[in-house]
């Protein structure tokens, strides 16, 4: 199957301050990739929909200002959570579609914990 | 409102057991229908995907797709307790925002 790789796995960073996460996708060009957060025995959340070139879809809720996206190139996504406070400390996911077939390919996931 | 329904579970199956998790969706016209497997802690990873009504198999795995019941099931013969995990059931909805949409998964725990 095809990789997507994340970065960082894991930060620990203090309240206030900003983090970035990447995701790549190794071995396919992704014109669609997907964040997701999920909190401890809880489901997948998706968070936005990014496409290559174009501003991210956020899903009802989530702040868009405090979570930038930004979608490049066909091969690397980011998202940057902004002012981290507690509350934000959750396991980040993305994710990249191969083509049209609607198979996503997960990455590793970064676990942040907000100090 | 689309939605993929799976029970949460946990299913308790003893090991060499065949372990039948299920998943319903609400669109009639969905095409694509995906199995995750997530381990605690870790990502999901893609177990198999399938696209057209009947069977399809890779290993120990079958992955079942009833298009007018509107529901797809993973069979998982010989059942190891390396296979206890969370499974996600995902469909890709025509129309869905071009995304999928997965379902909250069933805990399946397989005990020696």
């Amino acid at each position: 199957g095809a990789v997507v790789s994340q970065h960082p796995s894991w930060v620990i960073c203090k309240s206030g301050t900003s983090v970035k996460i990447e995701c790549r996708s190794l071995d396919f060009q992704a014109t669609t990739m997907f964040w997701y957060r999920q909190f401890p025995k809880q489901s997948l959340m998706l968070m936005a929909t990014s496409n290559e070139g174009s501003k991210a879809t956020y899903e009802q809720g989530v702040e868009k200002d405090k979570f930038l996206i930004n979608h490049a190139s066909l091969t690397l996504s980011t998202l940057t959570v902004t002012s981290a406070h507690p509350e934000d400390s959750s396991f980040y996911i993305c994710s990249a579609r191969d083509g049209t077939g609607g198979i996503q390919y997960f990455g590793a996931g970064t676990r942040l914990s907000v100090l | 409102q689309k939605e993929v329904e799976q029970n949460s579970g946990p299913l308790s199956v003893p090991e060499g057991a065949i372990a039948s998790l299920n998943c319903t969706y609400s669109d009639r016209g969905s095409q694509s229908f995906f199995w995750y497997r997530q381990y605690s802690g870790k990502s999901p990873e893609l177990i198999m995907s399938i696209y057209s009504n009947g069977d399809k198999e890779d290993g120990r795995f079958t992955a079942q797709l009833n298009k007018a019941s509107q529901y797809v099931s993973l069979l998982i013969r010989d059942s190891q307790p390396s296979d206890s995990a969370t499974y996600l059931c995902a469909v890709f909805f025509t129309g869905g925002g071009n995304k999928l949409t997965f379902g909250t998964g069933t805990q399946l725990k397989v005990e020696l």
